[in-house]
This record gives C-alpha cells, structure tokens and sequence, in this order.
C-alpha cells in the first residue's frame, strides 16, 4: 500500500521561472493538501484540493495554483519563481477534507 | 485564525530519558495531530488526538480540549527519536492544519 509520493525529491531554478510539481495521495484518499515548509519553520498551509476544486486557501499570492485530476494526483504550480520560495513543499492526502493528514517526502526547491 | 504553541523550542537529553512536550492552542479544536519530522525532512505521523489519551510503544499523547493543551510523552528516548516534533490543529472549516514551531529534540548516546 503505497503513501503519499511526491516527485520531483528535489528541483533547482532560478529567478522568475516556473514549477510544477506532482503529488500522488494515498490508497483510498480523495484530499490532497498543500504546504509550504520555509527553513527552520512548521508546515504553512497552501491550498486544498477536493472533488477536483480548491476548497480553501492560506495565505499565498495568485503565483501558487494547483489542479486536481480524476484519479485524486495533484498539481502545484509556481509562477515568476522569488528567492523566498526555497522551500520545502509538502503535500497531505485524506481519505475526505476534515480528516487526518498523511505526509509524503516533499519536494526541495531552490531558487537561485 | 488559531495560534499554536510548542514547548519548550528546544530539548537536549541523554539516552534512556524521558520528556514531556507541550501544545497549547488558542480556540476550540475538533482535530489535533502530533508529527515527527526527522533530519531527513520525512513528516511523520505519531498520533492523532483531538481529546484523551493514546500509547503507541514509548510515546504517548494527551489531548485536554477544555484547556486547549496537548502533551507528548516520550519514554525511554533513543537517538533516533531526533528531530523535529509538531503538533498541528485543524482549523474552524476543519481542513487546513495550522502547525506550531515546533521542538527540535537533540538526544545523545
């Protein structure tokens, strides 16, 4: 039974390019949530992903968007890449929007 | 929104000892999850906890809702207990988790 993956592990760009990364929930997971994790911080909140809508949003400039398929994977997209979006990215799958959270590896980003 | 906070932010301990880690959380919660994150970056689930107790081998949890704490015991610690602990509540909608700072946990041989 396979958790919550995510690709790529790690990604460098630069300055004022683009991103996309990709999230696969867990068996039986219909939710997928986004995090961005700055060093040294927890876990921020993104957005949320249910019946392929966005179901709420933190606190993010229009920049960060994402996209849910059919088969529940996930999407985050980064436009005009900052400096201060080297993070870690997170993605959490659940098996509907109110319930727990799984955690896959994340994704390293650096923006050079 | 919902403020949480971890204590202490740091903790040192000596192989074989145990600690008691702090959450307190500013509203009322339906939904409090406890993580470790270990130097990997690997967020990992330990318990989820919106109210009483539960024992999984050498941690434990306890959740007082009333009072708006948690407590993470850990018993018997081992240096692969390292790392980062977090306690996350979900908010009033109940789906974004709202993380603390968290403790970063240095245990020694």
């Amino acid at each position: 039974d396979a958790g919550v993956t995510q690709s790529p592990t790690h990604l460098i760009k630069t300055r004022g390019q683009q991103v996309t990364l990709r999230c696969s929930p867990k068996s039986g997971h219909d939710t997928v949530s986004w995090y961005q994790q700055a060093l040294g911080q927890g876990p921020q909140f993104i957005f949320q992903y249910y019946e392929e809508e966005e179901r709420q949003r933190g606190n993010f400039p229009d920049r960060f968007s994402g996209h849910q398929f059919p088969n529940y994977s996930s999407e985050l997209n980064v436009n005009a890449l900052l400096l201060g979006d080297s993070a870690l990215y997170l993605c959490a799958s659940s098996f509907a929007p109110n319930q727990p959270q799984h955690f896959g590896d994340g994704t390293r980003l650096s923006i050079l | 929104g919902i403020q949480v906070e971890q204590s202490p932010p740091d903790l040192i301990l000596q192989e074989g000892a145990n600690s008691t880690l702090r959450c307190n959380f500013s509203d009322s919660v339906n939904n409090l999850q406890w993580f470790h994150q270990n130097p990997w970056g690997q967020l990992i689930n330990l318990f989820y906890i919106p109210s009483g107790t539960k024992q999984n081998g050498r941690l434990s949890a306890t959740t007082v809702a009333t009072e708006r704490y948690s407590l993470l015991y850990i018993s018997s610690s081992q240096t692969t207990d390292s790392g980062v602990y977090f306690c996350a509540v979900k908010n009033q909608a109940g789906t974004a988790l709202i993380f603390g700072k968290g403790t970063t946990l240095s245990v020694s041989s």
